[in-house]
């Protein structure tokens, strides 16, 4: 039983286009939530997190939007690019630990 | 340059002989972890460790061992591995109460 539901599993959106990702969550103990990007052969890096006492983060064309009250938060890349295709985790974790819980992952694929 | 390691890259082996895939991190990190990556299942933590001769169980830690000897060092090991445990491998460090986690380039098993 996944505590953390990411969907889609892939998704194709046109260059300039806007990808979006969500993820829902079980465990109202969580209360970091990152993002991981992964390109093909190498291992997941840090994208963008944020904290549940703010609805929104933006970092430069990412943008996590975050509802607490429905447990649910998302990913928006805006003007997508081809350098965008990867694979994208969401994550939760208590922030007191190291301890993350993934998503099954969101395959994105930018096409020119 | 601060990187976490993994050898072997890619390993093919038969049920029942035992085999190991080292970690290394230069980073003076005292958290390392592995984790398994499977398709649609995201990540999933196999056993972590918070400092030298200190481990524990993850969520998925059956037919898998560790140990941390050295601060930097944190080996996984398959006594008897099974065709289940086919799979990209990643090793991840951090500092002690952040969820900013470093992933090496992952080891890609298959079990025959």
């Amino acid at each position: 039983q996944q505590q953390v539901k990411q969907s889609p599993q892939s998704l194709i959106v046109q260059k300039g286009g806007i990808s979006i990702i969500n993820c829902a969550y079980e465990n109202t103990a969580f209360d970091y939530f990152p993002w991981y990007q992964q390109f093909p052969g190498k291992g997941p890096a840090l994208l963008i997190a944020i904290r549940p006492d703010v609805s929104e983060k933006k970092e430069g064309r990412f943008t996590i939007s975050f509802n607490k009250s429905a447990k649910q938060f998302s990913l928006h890349i805006m003007d997508s690019q081809p350098g965008d295709s990867a694979t994208y985790f969401c994550a939760a974790a208590k922030a007191a630990g190291n301890k993350l819980t993934f998503g099954g992952g969101t395959r994105v694929l930018v096409k020119p | 340059e601060a990187q976490v390691t993994q050898n072997p890259r890619y390993l093919i082996t038969v049920t029942g002989k035992k085999l190991t895939v080292t970690c290394s991190q230069n980073m003076n990190h005292e958290y390392m972890s592995w984790y398994r990556q499977d398709p649609g299942l995201g990540l999933r933590q196999i056993y972590y460790s918070m400092n030298v001769e200190v481990t524990d169980k993850g969520d998925v830690p059956e037919g898998y061992k560790v140990s941390r000897k050295e601060k930097r060092n944190f080996p996984l090991i398959l006594e008897s591995p099974s065709p289940n445990q086919t799979s990209l491998y990643f090793c991840a460090s951090s500092l002690p109460g952040s969820v900013n986690q470093y992933f090496g380039p992952g080891t890609r098993l298959l079990v025959l």
